[in-house]
């Protein structure tokens, strides 16, 4: 049961444009999302997170947007780098439960210069 | 990511052997999460522990795999008699300032190969 999922396996954008990662969720409980980015051979690095009583997060070239109703979030951004090419895993925590983090299956992310 | 200390960062273990992955939070924090990341998949909850204290054990096999977060030294995951599916990743996370509005911090990992 993937409650929390990344549909697009891969993404290749041109260096200066938007990168838009896109996730989903099934629990309606979850109401703290964040993003990780990961590199081969390292641990996740946390990106940038937003609580569900935001709709939009900013914190440098990273947005992060939730859209409760549709149980949809999205992380931009903008200018893309080459060396933002990594895995970018989204997850999801439910702060009334265990506080654990559900993570999505990553999105691998080629910036190309 | 630094203030999570994992080892060791590679392990090799025969079928049958025991795996023992020890990692050690940022300071002063008495929460971790371990997670399992298999080759080319997400990554997965296995359980979250408070010091002397398993407060969600959900995503662990029920058996061969147990963990530990003594009062004093670090948290362990062991694996008993290990099989070659459980070559994988092993990542542990501490909370920023304990459970909460808060990002969890992952370690650097084990890479556990199973031969």
């Amino acid at each position: 049961d993937q409650q929390v999922k990344q549909n697009s396996p891969s993404l290749s954008v041109q260096e200066g444009r938007i990168s838009i990662l896109n996730c989903d969720y099934t629990n309606s409980m979850f109401d703290y999302f964040l993003w990780y980015k990961k590199y081969p051979a390292e641990g996740p690095t946390f990106l940038i997170s937003i609580s569900s009583i935001k709709d939009k997060n900013e914190d440098g070239r990273f947005t992060v947007f939730l859209n409760k109703s549709a149980k949809h979030l999205s992380l931009h951004i903008v200018p893309s780098q080459p060396g933002d090419s990594a895995v970018y895993f989204c997850a999801a925590a439910a702060t009334s439960g265990t506080y654990k983090y559900i993570f999505g299956t990553g999105t691998r992310l080629k910036v190309l210069a | 990511n630094a203030g999570v200390m994992q080892n060791p960062r590679h392990l090799v273990r025969r079928r049958g052997q025991e795996a023992r992955l020890r990692c050690s939070p940022m300071k002063g924090h008495s929460h971790v999460y371990w997670y399992r990341q298999l080759p080319e998949e997400g990554l997965k909850f296995m359980v979250y522990l408070q010091k002397e204290n398993i407060i969600d054990e959900s995503g662990m096999p029920k058996e061969r795999f147990s963990a530990e977060f003594p009062k004093e030294g670090p948290s362990i995951l062991r694996i008993q008699q290990v099989v070659r599916g459980d070559s994988a990743a092993y990542f542990c996370a501490s909370p920023r300032s304990g459970p909460g509005n808060t990002e969890a911090f992952f370690g650097q990992g084990t890479r556990l190969t199973v031969v």
